[in-house]
């Protein structure tokens, strides 16, 4: 059974960037792809971006600028940047297994962490 | 950039059949996933392509998709069905990137 945990910082001050790390268990990292999801308190799912198993990325275009999504192979983990954040990038943030299709074109997110929350304040 | 509208919220009672929308523009010709997410929990999968269920999600749960709406179907539902649904695309027509509904709050009365 594949298990993913969300690791990294719980406070983040303005203007500084935000760094987390999933650790994936039950399964190899360079197998699959994985991607990215975010949810402000009280509101819905925002999805950030996705690495594919070749290193490849896909992100948000509203978060692109700001966003790195990277690969550590040897410790089975990948983990997500984000710079210069503001109090709008209050979130928990979530990390998920993502099955890509070609024909059509599809993505879907079929296991998730159980996501940690990062508050952005002085 | 390209849009689903979910309605807030439906209500139904216990053994009576939900059916919670997801619009957008042709959505007929993509695949439509959709996840339960109960409070303080990580969303759940419940239909993915358009109407296939995951291993462990019941026959319940049911999905469709033409034209420019999809729809999940929760037939009898239980009291423990309560919970945030949302539907999600893929959309590559100008960026590539993933598409999440607004969400809708299935309450059991």
């Amino acid at each position: 059974q594949v298990q993913l945990q969300e690791s990294g910082p719980g406070l983040v001050k303005p203007s500084e960037t935000l760094s987390l790390t999933c650790t994936v268990s039950g399964g190899s990292i360079s197998s699959f792809h994985w991607s990215w999801i975010r949810q402000p308190p009280g509101k819905g799912l925002e999805w950030i971006g996705l690495i594919y198993h070749s290193g490849y990325t896909d992100y948000n275009p509203s978060l692109k600028s700001r966003v790195t999504i990277s690969f550590d192979t040897s410790k089975n983990q990948f983990s997500l940047k984000l710079s210069s954040v503001t109090a709008a990038d209050t979130a928990v943030y979530y990390c998920a297994r993502t099955v890509v299709a070609a024909t059509p074109e599809s993505v879907d997110f079929d296991y998730w962490g159980q996501g940690t929350l990062v508050t952005v304040s002085s | 950039s390209y849009v689903l509208t979910q309605p807030p919220s439906v209500s139904v009672a216990p053994g009576q059949t939900a059916r919670i929308t997801c619009g957008g523009n042709n959505i007929g010709s993509k695949s439509v996933h959709w996840y339960r997410q109960k409070p303080g929990q990580a969303p759940v999968l419940v239909v993915y392509d358009d109407s296939a269920r995951p291993s462990g999600i019941p026959e319940r749960f049911s999905g469709s998709n033409s034209g420019n709406t999809a729809t999940l179907t929760i037939s009898r539902v239980e009291a423990g069905d309560g919970a945030d649904f949302y539907c999600q695309v893929w959309d590559s027509t100008s960026d590539r990137y993933v598409v999440f509904g607004g969400g809708t709050k299935l309450t059991v009365l």
